[in-house]
């Protein structure tokens, strides 16, 4: 079982309002990804962190933002939810060094009406 | 242009049969192929992982083969249970970053019917 958890699982929220997606794991992990899922699509990744104050945007667009204070904790923070914003957010971590391997939160299914 | 295809986009079986999901990738350099579980509403889990000199390697009923040459990789399930009903995604990972980017399939949905 790996130890990574994202909340809140399920959001559903009217336009325009900020919102934080939580996600800590405490495997001591220094790297931690952010991930955008829709249906039958393949993941994309919107941000990552090496490590404390280490953020970097990945490859697709998002108006989204992340911090990384402490290395268990990775909030993703949306200023002003649009529609657009509507899918499921995937946070993961990987050791280093070694194999690589990700370990994924059960994610947070976001519906902005 | 590095892609990840995975074939079929769905597939269902009877619980107790056997089957066989592919995955081709043109992802240059390549560094390791892996393969993942989601089911339903959740986060991918971890099936396998597997580097350029690895051909093949199981995980209980679970069995991925890699042909590096072809760029070609399977994932057989043995024995099949409803629990095997999920999404399994093929992920290929570059040697081209410090991160080792990594490139995902889109998944086959497997249902496993009683």
């Amino acid at each position: 079982e790996a130890d990574i958890y994202q909340t809140p699982r399920y959001l559903v929220i009217g336009t325009g309002k900020k919102i934080t997606l939580e996600c800590s794991q405490t495997m001591g992990h220094d790297k931690m990804y952010w991930y955008q899922q829709d249906p039958g699509m393949e993941l994309h990744l919107i941000h990552y962190s090496y490590g404390v104050n280490s953020t970097e945007k990945g490859d697709l667009s998002s108006e989204s933002t992340v911090s990384r204070i402490r290395t268990e904790h990775f909030p993703l923070t949306l200023e002003s939810a649009r529609p657009s914003h509507t899918s499921q957010y995937l946070c993961a971590s990987s050791e280093t060094p070694g194999t690589g391997e990700l370990f994924f939160g059960e994610g947070s299914r976001l519906t902005v009406l | 242009k590095n892609q990840v295809e995975q074939s079929p986009q769905s597939l269902i079986i009877l619980e107790g049969k056997n089957c066989t999901l592919q995955c081709n990738y043109t992802v240059s350099p390549f560094s390791n192929l892996r393969w993942y579980k989601q089911d339903t509403g959740r986060g991918p889990v971890s099936l396998t992982i597997m580097t350029f000199s690895e051909n093949t390697k199981s995980n209980g009923r679970y069995t991925a083969t890699l042909d590096a040459d072809t760029k070609q990789s399977s994932l057989h399930i043995t024995a099949s249970q409803l629990s095997d009903s999920a999404s399994y995604i093929c992920v290929v990972s570059d040697r081209g970053s410090t991160l080792g980017r990594l490139y995902f399939g889109r998944g086959t949905q497997l249902t496993v019917w009683p």
